[in-house]
């Protein structure tokens, strides 16, 4: 069955500390995966995709096929950073087009 | 452009009541999704509509129902509510059938059920 599955519900650091937000996906195929991020009181936007090899906000994220993970990464954490992240996964599967987003990430940055 | 719009931002229904809710694609996307989020649940896939059809559907009652017209638009029903479906309800629109450059979220309709 397709999955994203992402391990942290919460994920507290301080400022200035590196950040990895896990994602583990499952899926048959071969996916396009993606990261969203919603900060306090505004929308739901996507953040990066593993497509594009972007770095966005100093964030990177690397497709690992062999451990099947898409984990996002930062170096050095910001404070304004903080907000939920969501890895979400698109692909085909029994001949349709899906779109499945893992149960989400809540970073915090301390001062 | 403009982004996807949701309307109306905040709804209070009754329990019993159905509500339709509303959302506007990007001009020239043609793929609309609908979310239900929730704090315990996350986001939960409710269907999703790429010209005028209904292409997928996650895991939800028949109460929930909605359509596409043909200028993309697309509008969501619930019907005879009941107070676990308040929730957050995102539309998301996309170019492509398969949203391989990514979803545009609206900023959501907020509904309590009381």
């Amino acid at each position: 069955a397709q999955r994203v599955t992402q391990p942290e519900k919460l994920l507290s650091v301080f400022k200035g500390a590196p950040v990895e937000l896990k994602c583990n996906y499952s899926y048959s195929g071969s996916p396009e995966l993606f990261w969203y991020v919603q900060y306090s009181r505004q929308r739901l936007q996507l953040l990066l995709r593993h497509i594009s090899r972007e770095s966005i906000k100093g964030f990177t994220a690397d497709l690992n096929k062999g451990e099947t993970s898409f984990h996002l990464k930062k170096p050095f954490a910001q404070e304004e950073d903080s907000a939920m992240y969501y890895c979400a996964l698109s692909g085909r599967a029994s001949g349709t087009y899906k779109y499945i987003f893992g149960t989400g990430t809540r970073l915090k940055v301390l001062a | 452009k403009a982004g996807v719009t949701q309307t109306p931002r905040y709804l209070i229904k009754t329990r019993g009541q159905q509500v339709t809710l509303s959302c506007s694609p990007i001009s020239g996307h043609r793929s609309v999704s609908w979310y239900q989020q929730t704090p315990g649940q996350g986001l939960q896939f409710l269907f999703e509509y790429f010209s005028e059809t209904q292409r997928n559907k996650g895991n939800f009652p028949g109460r929930f129902s909605g359509r596409q017209f043909s200028n993309s638009r697309s509008e969501m029903n619930v019907s005879t509510l009941e107070l676990g479906d308040s929730a957050l309800y995102l539309c998301a629109s996309s170019f492509s059938g398969t949203a391989n450059y990514g979803y545009t979220f609206g900023s959501g309709t907020r509904l309590t059920v009381v």
